[in-house]
Order: C-alpha cells, then sequence, then structure tokens
C-alpha cells in the first residue's frame, strides 16, 4: 500500500532555471494538496487541486508558480525563474475526498529545492 | 482569524521522562478539526491524530495521549516514557468546517530525547 509519492527529494536549481516537482498520490486518493515549509517553519498551504481541476491556489504566489494535476499522470508543481527565496521543503498531500469532508490529509516525503 | 500557536520552540528531555507538547488554536468556527502530525529527522511528516471539535473525549494510543479542551481551545500531546525515537519535530494543524482542506499549522516543536 504505497504512500503518497515526490519526487525528486532533492532538487538543486541555479537562479533563473526551472523546477519541476512531481507528486503521486496514495492510491485511490483524488484530492492533492501542496504546502511549502520554509526553514524552521511550519507548512503554508498552497493550492489544491483535483484531476484536471485548480480548486483553490490562494495560497500560491501569483508569479512563476503553477500547478496541475492532469487526468493522467502526477501532479506537478511548477516553479519558472526560480529565485533564492524560493528554496524550500514542498510537500504534496493527498486525501480521499476534499473540500466539506475534512479527510485526514497523508503528506508525502516532500522534495527539498535548493535554489543556488 | 485562524491560528495555531506552539509556543515551546524546543524541548530536551531523558528517556523514559513524560513530556506534553501544547497546542493552542484561535477560529471562529465552530466546526473545524485539530490534528497532530509528527516530522523526524528524515523529513517525511507522519499523521497521528485528527480530533473534531464536537469530540472532546481524550485519546490514547500506546504511549501517545492528547487532552482536547475546547474551554482553554487547546490540543495538548502527552508522551508518556519517552523514548529516543521520539526525537522529531512536532506540528499541530488546525482546519475549519468551511474550508477543511487547508491545514493551518503552528510553528512546530521540536523534541530532543536523550538516551
Amino acid at each position: 500500500n504505497a504512500g503518497v509519492m515526490q519526487n525528486p527529494r532533492h532538487l538543486v536549481r541555479r537562479r533563473g532555471q526551472e523546477a519541476r516537482l512531481r507528486c503521486s498520490p496514495m492510491k485511490g486518493h483524488s484530492h492533492v494538496y501542496w504546502y511549502r515549509q520554509l526553514p524552521e517553519e511550519g507548512l503554508k498551504f498552497m493550492v489544491y487541486l483535483q484531476k484536471e481541476n485548480i480548486i483553490d491556489e490562494s495560497g500560491m504566489p501569483k508569479e512563476r508558480f503553477s500547478a496541475e494535476f492532469p487526468k493522467e499522470g502526477p501532479s506537478i508543481l511548477r516553479i519558472q525563474q526560480v529565485v533564492r527565496g524560493d528554496s524550500a521543503a514542498y510537500f504534496c498531500a493527498s486525501s480521499p475526498t476534499g473540500a466539506g469532508s475534512a479527510d485526514t490529509q497523508y503528506f508525502g516525503p516532500g522534495t527539498r529545492l535548493t535554489v543556488l | 482569524a485562524q491560528k495555531v500557536t506552539q509556543a515551546q520552540t524546543e524541548i530536551s528531555v531523558v528517556e523514559k521522562e513524560d513530556v506534553t507538547l501544547d497546542c493552542v488554536y484561535e477560529t471562529r468556527d465552530t466546526t473545524y478539526y485539530l490534528f497532530w502530525y509528527k516530522q523526524p529527522p528524515s523529513g517525511e511528516l507522519v499523521f497521528l491524530i485528527r480530533r473534531n471539535s464536537f469530540d472532546e473525549q481524550n485519546e490514547i494510543s500506546g504511549r501517545y495521549s492528547w487532552n482536547f479542551q475546547k474551554s482553554t481551545s487547546s490540543f495538548n500531546f502527552t508522551i508518556t516514557a519517552s523514548q529516543v525515537v521520539d526525537s522529531a519535530v512536532y506540528f499541530c494543524a488546525l482546519s475549519e468546517g468551511g474550508s477543511s482542506y487547508k491545514l493551518i499549522f503552528g510553528s512546530g516543536t521540536r523534541l530532543l530525547v536523550r538516551p
């Protein structure tokens, strides 16, 4: 019973490059959430997606960040033209149902992004 | 506004001691959910417990217990007879009924259990 999978676990990028973070939810889960954890801080909500739909992206920076969860394949968090301030751990979580049900979110191992 | 406060930044205990991690929350909703997650040194986030606002019954799971008190807006976590493997950062989180998918995390408490 595989849990939430994220890859890569560690990603190093130079300023101005693009970062692509992948998340495969747990089997049977169709709701995906992305959170960001800055050093020594708690996690902050970024975006909530269902298959082919963005439900809530209120926590995501307006520029350079985008997320998708296609019909087939993993959810992708994309950061364009990365800056040093983007260095953080990015966690993906999934749940079987979503808004209104308060399902428990199960988290992946995270991707640690370092921007040089 | 919703907020979760974990005032203890770091706690250090000796193995076999009991330790309590505090969590105080703020919300205007009457329906909400509280969670605890553990983040061991390896970095992943491990779900420990979920509690809804209508269930104030305390819970015990092995060496772990949780004390939910609505009167003081607290959801404290106690580890009995701590072990070195309990060393981790522990996060308390809140989600409200209306937007229950959006977890609001506290800043975490780092627990160090020394042999």
